[in-house]
C-alpha cells in the first residue's frame, strides 16, 4: 500500500547531520511529501512536510528533487533523542484529512 | 493544551475475552482515527471518525473491532472476541477540521499494547 521506499536503517553518530533519503517515483502532482516519526516507546509524531520547494523548521530540512521523485530528511546535528523511526508517506492535497499509510520506515541509530 | 490520550496503556487479556481501548482526542478536533501495529509488521490503518461519523472504515479487518465516538468527543475500540492475531500496539490519532487546510497534522497519542494470550 505504501508508496515510498526507504532503507530499512541507518546509523549516525552524535552532532553529525543525518540525510534520510525516500523514494517515490510514483507520486502525483497533488501528493505532498510528509515526514513522521516514532520515538521508542511513543506514538508517531510529525516532522515536516513539502510540495515543491525545500522545508525549513525547527526540528528538519526537508530537500525534494526538482521531478519529485525521491526527498531527504535533514537533520543538521543528529543527537540522541533523535533515535527512532522515520516515515516518509505521500499524502493527495486534496484529501489532508484522510488516513496516513505508514511504509517501513528508517530506523535511525545515534551513536554518542 | 492535552494532548491525544489512551486508556489503558497496557491490556492482557485471554482468547475469547473482551478488551476494550479508549481515545481521547485533543479538544476541537473533529478527526479521530485509530491505527495498529501488530508484531513484526507496519503501522495500519484502521478508521477515521470525522465528529460522530465514520468516514472511512476500510481498514477494519473484520467484525470482531466495533468502534464508536458517540458526542463526537472521545472513541472507544472494541475487540470481541479477542484473538492471538489481535496483539499489537493500537495507536489514536486526531486532527483539525480539513475544510480549507492544505495540511492537516494528526497527533497521536502513545498507544495501547494489547496482549492476548
Amino acid at each position: 500500500d505504501a508508496k515510498t521506499t526507504q532503507p530499512n536503517s541507518m546509523e549516525s553518530n552524535e552532532e553529525e547531520p543525518v540525510h534520510l533519503p525516500c523514494n517515490h517515483s510514483t507520486i502525483s502532482g497533488t501528493d505532498y511529501i510528509h515526514w513522521y516519526r516514532q520515538l521508542p516507546s511513543q506514538g508517531p509524531e510529525y516532522v515536516i512536510h513539502g510540495l515543491t520547494s525545500n522545508v525549513n523548521n525547527r526540528m528538519a530540512s526537508l530537500a525534494i528533487a526538482e521531478d519529485r521523485k525521491s526527498s531527504t530528511l535533514i537533520l543538521h546535528r543528529a543527537t540522541l533523542r533523535d533515535a527512532a523511526v522515520y516515515y516518509c508517506i505521500l499524502r493527495d492535497g486534496y484529501n489532508q484529512g484522510g488516513k496516513l499509510i505508514f511504509g517501513q520506515g528508517t530506523e535511525l541509530s545515534v551513536k554518542p | 493544551e492535552a494532548g491525544v490520550t489512551q486508556f489503558p496503556s497496557h491490556s492482557v487479556i485471554e482468547k475469547g475475552q473482551t478488551v476494550t481501548l479508549r481515545c481521547d482526542p485533543i479538544s476541537g478536533h473533529d478527526n479521530l482515527y485509530w491505527y495498529r501495529r501488530v508484531m513484526g509488521k507496519e503501522i495500519k490503518f484502521l478508521l477515521h471518525f470525522v465528529k460522530e461519523s465514520k468516514q472511512d472504515e476500510s481498514g477494519m479487518p473484520n467484525n470482531r473491532f466495533l468502534a464508536e465516538r458517540t458526542g463526537g468527543t472521545y472513541s472507544t475500540l472494541k475487540v470481541q472476541p479477542a484473538e492471538l492475531e489481535d496483539s499489537g500496539v493500537y495507536f489514536c490519532a486526531s486532527s483539525q477540521e480539513t475544510r480549507g487546510l492544505i495540511h492537516n497534522e494528526q497527533f497521536f497519542g502513545p498507544g495501547t499494547r494489547l496482549t492476548v494470550l
